[in-house]
C-alpha cells in the first residue's frame, strides 16, 4: 500500500462546477500538506499548503487537512477551463524531521474543465 | 526573477550508457532536489542537495548519483541505464533547507531504448 493515495481520475466537469479532489495517508508523522498543479509538458507548480489540520483559502482554492482521519481535500470554485491540469497532493514530516525536504506525492488526478 | 532551467529539455539514450542531468536553481535558492516521475509510480523523491553537501536520499540503486557546485548549480547522473529508466526527471529548487515551498523545473524527459 503506498503511502499516499490519491484518485487518478480523470475528472471531468463542466465550467463553473466547484471541483473536490482528494487524498488520503497513512504516515501520521506527515505535517506539512501541499497540492500541486501541473500542466502538461511543465513542471509541478505549488498551488498551497498547509501545517497540520484546517482550511486554507486562497482566491477559487480552498485546501482542508483532517489530520483524525488522514484525509486533506482541494476544493476550486468557480472552475475555469484554464484549470485544466493534473493535481497532485503532497506531504512532507516536520522540519525538525532529518528526512524534511522528502516530499511523499500522491499520483495526480487529472482535471478537465470544459467550456 | 527566473525560475529553475533545466537541461536537456529531452534525451535519448541507449540501454547501458550514462546520462547527465543538469538543474540551475533559481538565484539566490541554496537547496536542490531531484524526483523521478513516471506513470507507473509517479513522483518519487531522488535526493537533495545543500551547500554542495547531499542531505538526503531516496531509495533509488547506486547508478543514480548527483552533485551540487558552489553556485548551486546542480547535476545528476545515471549510469547503466536500464529501460525502466525511461522517465520526466524533475528538478526543485528551495532557498534553504527550513523552507516549505519547492519551485520546480520543467524537467528533462529521458527516453531510454
Amino acid at each position: 500500500q503506498k503511502e499516499v493515495e490519491q484518485d487518478p481520475g480523470p475528472l471531468s466537469v463542466p465550467e463553473g462546477a466547484i471541483v473536490s479532489l482528494n487524498c488520503t495517508y497513512s504516515n501520521s508523522a506527515f505535517q506539512y500538506f501541499m497540492w500541486y498543479r501541473q500542466y502538461s509538458r511543465k513542471g509541478p507548480e505549488l498551488l498551497m499548503y498547509t501545517y497540520s489540520s484546517g482550511n486554507k483559502e486562497d482566491g477559487r482554492f480552498t485546501a482542508q487537512v483532517d489530520k483524525s482521519s488522514k484525509y486533506i481535500s482541494l476544493f476550486i470554485r468557480d472552475s475555469q477551463p484554464s484549470d485544466s491540469a493534473t493535481y497532485l497532493c503532497a506531504m512532507r514530516p516536520p522540519l525538525s524531521s532529518g528526512s524534511a525536504r522528502q516530499l511523499t506525492f500522491g499520483s495526480g488526478t487529472q482535471l478537465t474543465v470544459l467550456p | 526573477k527566473a525560475g529553475v532551467t533545466q537541461t536537456p529539455r529531452y534525451l535519448i539514450k541507449t540501454r547501458g550508457q550514462q546520462v547527465t542531468l543538469s538543474c540551475s536553481p533559481i538565484s539566490g535558492h541554496r537547496s536542490v532536489s531531484w524526483y523521478q516521475q513516471t506513470p507507473g509510480q509517479g513522483l518519487q523523491f531522488l535526493f537533495e542537495y545543500f551547500s554542495e553537501t547531499q542531505r538526503n536520499k531516496g531509495n533509488f540503486p547506486g547508478r543514480f548519483s548527483g552533485r551540487q557546485f558552489s553556485n548551486s548549480r546542480s547535476e545528476m547522473n545515471v549510469s547503466t541505464l536500464e529501460l525502466g529508466d525511461s522517465a520526466l526527471y524533475l528538478c526543485a529548487s528551495s532557498f534553504s533547507t527550513s523552507t516549505i515551498e519547492q519551485y520546480f523545473g520543467p524537467g528533462t524527459r529521458l527516453t531510454v531504448t
